[in-house]
C-alpha cells in the first residue's frame, strides 16, 4: 500500500527541541518531493516547504525559513521536520505530503495522517 | 506574494450542484489543485491540473479554471461531501506553494 505514516502526537514545553518523522512506503521514496504543511487549530493549510529525498535539496517558505529544518534518511524512506526551540505558537497539526510535479507545477497526491504538536508550559 | 481567495462557506441541498470558487490574479494561467478535508482528517486531493480527477475520486467532482477564477464543482452533492475545501497553486514568480483560505461546504 502506498502511504505516508507520521510519528505520534507530542506535548513539549517552550524552548524544547523536537524532530517529527514521515515514513513513506509502497513507492520509490527518493524520487518524489516531500512537502510539509502546517494547520493551526481551526485554521487553513500553510505550506512550510519541501525536500527532495534523492539529494536532500530543500526549499523553504519564507514564512518558515530559519524556523524549522527539513532532513531525510532515504535508507529508511523517512523525512523529518525539526525545531531547535519550540514556541507556543508552534502548536498545530503538521502534515507531510508527497508532491508530484508536472513541469513547474506540482500538487500533493498523498498525505500522512498528521502529527499534532502541542507546546505548553 | 500571490494570494488565493475563497468564500468562507457554501451551502447546498443534497442532490444539488455546489460550486466553490478560488480567485487569484491571472489564475487561469496556472494549474490549480483542490483538496477535501473532512473534519479531523487529513486533506485528500480531489482535482489536479485544473480538471483532472485522481483515481478513486467520484465523477461528481469536476474542476475548471479560466480568467481569474478556478471552480470546483460537485454535482449531485451528497451529505458525505460536507467538508472543507482548499485550492492550491504553485506560484512560479515567488517559487512557492500557495493555498486558498478554505471553504466550508455545508450540505443540508
Amino acid at each position: 500500500e502506498v502511504q505516508l505514516v507520521q510519528s505520534g502526537a507530542v506535548v513539549k514545553k517552550p524552548g524544547d527541541s523536537l524532530k517529527i518523522s514521515c515514513k513513506g512506503s509502497g513507492y520509490t521514496f527518493p524520487f518524489s518531493w516531500i512537502g510539509w504543511v502546517r494547520q493551526m487549530p481551526g485554521k487553513g493549510l500553510e505550506w512550510m516547504g519541501f525536500i527532495y529525498p534523492g539529494d536532500s535539496d530543500s526549499r523553504y517558505s519564507p514564512s518558515f525559513e530559519g524556523q524549522v529544518t527539513f532532513s531525510v534518511d532515504k535508507s529508511i524512506s523517512t523525512a523529518y521536520l525539526q525545531w531547535s526551540s519550540l514556541k507556543a505558537s508552534d502548536t498545530a497539526m503538521y502534515y507531510c505530503a508527497r508532491r508530484l510535479v508536472y513541469g513547474d507545477y506540482g500538487w500533493f497526491d498523498l498525505w500522512g495522517q498528521g502529527t499534532l504538536v502541542t507546546v505548553s508550559s | 506574494s500571490y494570494e488565493l481567495t475563497q468564500p468562507p462557506s457554501v451551502s447546498v441541498s443534497p442532490g444539488q450542484t455546489a460550486n466553490i470558487t478560488c480567485s487569484g490574479d491571472k489564475l487561469g494561467n496556472i494549474y490549480t489543485s483542490w483538496y477535501q478535508q473532512e473534519s479531523g482528517q487529513s486533506p485528500v486531493l480531489v482535482i489536479y491540473q485544473d480538471d483532472k480527477r485522481p483515481s478513486g475520486i467520484p465523477e461528481r467532482f469536476s474542476g475548471s479554471n479560466s480568467g481569474n477564477t478556478a471552480t470546483l464543482t460537485i454535482s449531485g452533492t451528497q451529505t458525505m461531501d460536507e467538508a472543507d475545501y482548499f485550492c492550491q497553486v504553485w506560484a512560479r514568480n515567488t517559487g512557492g506553494v500557495v493555498f486558498g483560505g478554505g471553504t466550508k461546504l455545508t450540505v443540508l
